[in-house]
């Protein structure tokens, strides 16, 4: 069965630092690129960062560039969102998602919640 | 950046009626637009990908159509497991890869 599992969402305070992991399972992982997608209680979907199959390419949103870094390891089929210096508006549920055909997402996992707050 | 723009923001239709969902590109996606559906407390789901296709496993009462900035989900027969939020994203333009504000459709 496909399925992602994301983990590592907590609260932390702001400036603090978090990584978020997402784990595929039954599906061949090196050969697509992933997706984190966030949703802020009560709000839309807003794309957050995505890297390629082999890891070579990788984009942020302006909103978070330069703070969160996007890495995989295609030998443990693991993705993770390295997030530092984090702020009050990045809480969210993090979702990472499959990418296919140029950027639409067809599986996702259930979310991990991240919560900035002093 | 191209940005998406949903229409209405709140859909009330009966079970059993047709429901429309709109959705507007700020320039053109052409058909690389998707569709997905939210339940309260879950992610995401893929219903419509390529502007029309739909995705695994998806009911043949959701449609999609359009293209450029013009596009619409339909729903023909609403069933009570329908009610949702729905979502349309671009991926013509990217990055940044956009999402519409949602629709919500609720029983009336």
């Amino acid at each position: 069965q496909v399925q992602l599992v994301e983990s590592g969402g907590g609260v932390v305070q702001p400036g603090m630092s978090l990584t978020l992991s997402c784990g595929g399972f039954g599906f061949t992982f090196s050969t697509y690129g992933m997706f984190w997608v966030r949703q802020t209680p009560g709000q839309g979907l807003e794309w957050v960062t995505i890297i390629s199959n082999d890891g070579s390419n990788k984009y942020y949103a302006d909103s978070v560039k330069g703070r969160f870094t996007i890495s995989r390891d295609n030998s443990k089929n693991i993705l993770h969102l390295q997030m530092n210096n984090l702020r009050a508006e990045d809480t969210a549920v993090y979702y990472c998602a499959r990418a296919r055909d140029g950027g639409h997402m067809d599986v996702w996992g259930k979310g991990t919640t991240v919560t900035v707050s002093s | 950046e191209i940005v998406m723009t949903q229409s209405p923001a709140t859909l009330s239709v009966s079970p059993g009626e047709r429901a429309t969902l709109s959705c507007r590109a700020s320039q053109s996606a052409s058909s690389n637009l998707a569709w997905y559906q939210q339940k309260p407390g879950q992610a995401p789901r893929l219903l419509i990908y390529g502007a029309s296709t739909r995705a695994t496993g998806i009911p043949v009462r959701f449609s999609g159509s359009g293209s450029g900035t013009e596009f619409s989900l339909t729903i023909s027969r609403l069933q009570s497991e329908d009610f949702a939020v729905y979502y349309c994203q671009q991926y013509n333009n990217w990055p940044p890869w956009t999402f519409g504000q949602g629709t919500k459709v609720e029983i009336k």
